[in-house]
């Protein structure tokens, strides 16, 4: 397996625009996480799925952030629209739902806003 | 909120064992720990993970104390390679019995020539 995959790596645009982040899971893997990571902050999880469906999404900064897993080989992480404080790394990370297993990241997205 | 603290860094020098510590004090009963490292700005990678019993595998080994209540991770031979920052982690279950993993701000650790 490739492992995680994650595209674009890189991502500049404007203030204002929308941006979406792609992200393939290991397959057979049915849990999907999405975080952020700033100096500042350091890696925080936004959101994550089990089985397709979010299961808790109290980490999303605000409306203009919103994640979909339409099926079991895609989730998408959508900014619109974007602010320089959007800027960030964007890593999505798969497991199987059950205990005593190791989560897999992908090499993530760089994002920055101008 | 992250469920373990570490210390913010470490220095281990070129091929001696590099010995990280973890506090998890609140640790339940089913909870794994689990230790990730992130060399630069690649995504974090696995290392090890454990219930209760000490583990290891061709990475590291890792040392859960008799309580739970602290581990500490074991690189034996430490290379240059080894400088990231590493993460404990409490994986924590959550509704639906999945579990997430909560990043704290892990342990810096430089691997000296």
């Amino acid at each position: 397996d490739a492992g995680v995959i994650q595209s674009p790596r890189h991502e500049v645009t404007e203030m204002g625009q929308e941006v979406t982040l792609r992200c393939k899971p290991i397959s057979g893997h049915n849990s999907l996480f999405w975080y952020r990571q700033t100096m500042m902050r350091g890696l925080e999880l936004l959101i994550y799925f089990n089985n397709n469906v979010p299961i808790d999404d109290s980490g999303m900064p605000e409306d203009r952030f919103s994640a979909k897993m339409p099926n079991a080989s895609f989730s998408t992480l959508k900014i619109q629209p974007s602010e320089p404080r959007d800027s960030a790394v964007y890593f999505c990370a798969s497991s199987f739902n059950r205990p005593n297993t190791e989560a897999f990241f992908g090499q993530g997205t760089r994002l920055t806003v101008v | 909120d992250a469920k373990t603290t570490q210390p913010p860094s470490m220095d281990c020098a070129e091929g001696r064992a590099a010995n990280l510590p973890c506090n998890h004090s609140t640790i339940s009963g089913n909870e794994y720990v689990y230790w990730y490292r992130q060399i630069h700005s690649q995504g974090p990678q696995y290392i090890i993970h454990g219930l209760k019993n000490n583990e290891t595998n061709e990475m590291a080994s890792l040392i859960i104390t008799e309580d739970r209540k602290s581990s500490t991770l074991i690189l034996p031979h430490a290379t240059l390679r080894d400088t990231a920052v590493y993460y404990c982690i409490v994986r924590e279950v959550t509704q639906g019995g999945s579990e997430k993993l909560v990043f704290g701000k892990g342990t810096k650790l430089t691997v000296n020539p």
